[in-house]
């Protein structure tokens, strides 16, 4: 079984440009969420996918969106790139109700605005 | 307020001594708790959680309410444990609250 794929490893961007990440999930899983991962703030939740809908939301700006396609991959968008927003996002999927499987992360993509 | 507190950054110890590292929470409700690794350079992946009460890699964890902790326990550290572990809670849907993490290193 595939695990969860994302799209491109590494991307290099500059302030000001926009950024599109993807994240493809495990065969049959439904649920994608999205992660910041960066030294100073850790692991912060960006926001949660279901059958194409957002169902949750974390405190990030409205620069940070996204989307889930009917086949359940995930695209998620940034506008506007902050320097501050160089870090590793993180995809996680899982069938739907994540607490009972847990969550199958992907290998992250690296953004660096410079 | 929903948050998870893993209070030490860095964990050392000698191969063979047993191994803690603590998570403590703030929930309204009941919590659902996880154990990740991450081991050098690859991806977080899931050690435990409380709803199966596994035993992973000789790993272990117990859910204390009363206490609002889930610490991390081994008996006897082997070198390969060394690793990033992060505690997370499920605070809604599917959405994770991670802790800050506890690296731990495990020395010969």
């Amino acid at each position: 079984k595939a695990g969860v794929t994302q799209t491109p490893r590494y991307l290099i961007k500059t302030r000001g440009q926009q950024v599109t990440l993807s994240c493809s999930p495990i065969s049959g899983h439904r649920s994608v969420s999205w992660y910041q991962q960066t030294p100073g703030q850790g692991l912060q939740f960006l926001f949660e996918y279901f059958s194409e809908t957002q169902r949750n939301k974390g405190n990030f700006p409205g620069r940070f969106s996204g989307r889930q396609f009917s086949n359940s991959r995930s695209e998620m968008n940034v506008s506007t790139l902050e320097l501050g927003d160089s870090a590793l996002y993180l995809c996680a999927s899982s069938p739907g109700q994540g607490g009972d499987y847990g969550y199958t992360f992907g290998s992250g993509t690296r953004l660096t605005v410079v | 307020a929903q948050r998870v507190t893993q209070p030490e950054k860095l964990l050392s110890v000698f191969k063979g001594a047993p191994v803690e590292l603590k998570c403590n929470y703030s929930y309204s409700g009941s919590p659902e708790l996880f154990w990740y690794v991450q081991y050098s350079r690859q991806r977080l992946q899931l050690l435990l959680r409380h709803i199966s009460r596994e035993s992973i890699k000789g790993f272990t964890a117990d859910l204390n309410k009363g206490e609002t902790s889930f610490h991390l326990k081994k008996p006897f550290a082997q070198e390969e444990d060394s690793a990033m572990y992060y505690c997370a809670l499920r605070g809604g849907y599917n959405k994770l609250i991670f802790g800050a993490g506890t690296r731990l290193a495990v020395h010969p």
